[in-house]
């Protein structure tokens, strides 16, 4: 069964400090990885996703396959990127998206 | 003109009483589900329907039944209701099947439902 793991469950930087949020997986097909955004009292959106391999308000994130990673990345953290953070996972065929746990980054001025 | 909406946005209840949460996309996409947070914010799908079609059903109480009156709307009604059932529920509908995958799931803003 596929897994996904975000060990971060809190996350804290300084506004102009890089960021990392880490998403490990488990699947024994090819998958497809998202990277969703939850802003406070907002919907969940997606943020990007590996096939676009596009950086979307300076994120950017790669999909390792050797590593089973998709790491997201930013090289200088604003206040307004304070939100939760959730890593997920498409199976090969279907429509289903498994989730991980979420990260809360907190951006400090 | 939003794409996925849900009402109501709160719901506070006691426990015992049977209630619902709609669910609406008017962005003419054939696949919808539905989605628990719970306190500590995890993610976990519940169900998935495809053009009114039940495809996906996680371990959930039987409770919790879907319906989908067509393919526009998904609603949830739970039976019963107990404490646990206390989280923020979310909508959400995709397109299946586009060229290169990568289909995009669209949130509803979600239904907070505290069960008293």
């Amino acid at each position: 069964a596929q897994r996904v793991t975000q060990p971060e469950k809190l996350l804290s930087v300084f506004k102009g400090a890089p960021v990392e949020l880490k998403c490990n997986y488990s699947y024994s097909g090819s998958p497809e990885l998202f990277w969703y955004v939850q802003y406070s009292r907002q919907r969940l959106q997606l943020l990007l996703r590996h096939i676009s391999r596009e950086s979307i308000k300076g994120f950017t994130a790669d999909l390792n396959k050797g590593e089973t990673s998709f790491h997201l990345k930013k090289p200088f953290a604003q206040e307004e990127d304070s939100a939760m953070y959730y890593c997920a996972l498409r199976e090969t065929s279907g429509s289903r998206l498994t989730f991980g746990e979420g990260t809360q980054l907190t951006v400090n001025p | 003109d939003t794409a996925v909406s849900q009402t109501p946005k709160y719901l506070v209840t006691q426990m015992g009483n049977d209630k619902s949460i709609k669910c609406e996309q008017n962005l003419g996409h054939d696949t919808m589900y539905w989605y628990k947070q719970d306190s500590k914010k995890f993610l976990k799908i519940m169900f998935s329907y495809n053009n009114k079609e039940l495809i996906i059903n996680e371990t959930v109480p039987n409770r919790f039944s879907p319906k989908s009156p067509d393919k526009a709307h998904l609603n949830l009604h739970i039976n019963s209701l107990e404490l646990g059932d206390s989280a923020v529920y979310f909508c959400a509908s995709s397109q299946d099947g586009l060229a290169g995958g990568g289909n995009e799931q669209f949130f509803g803003p979600g239904t907070r439902l505290t069960v008293l």
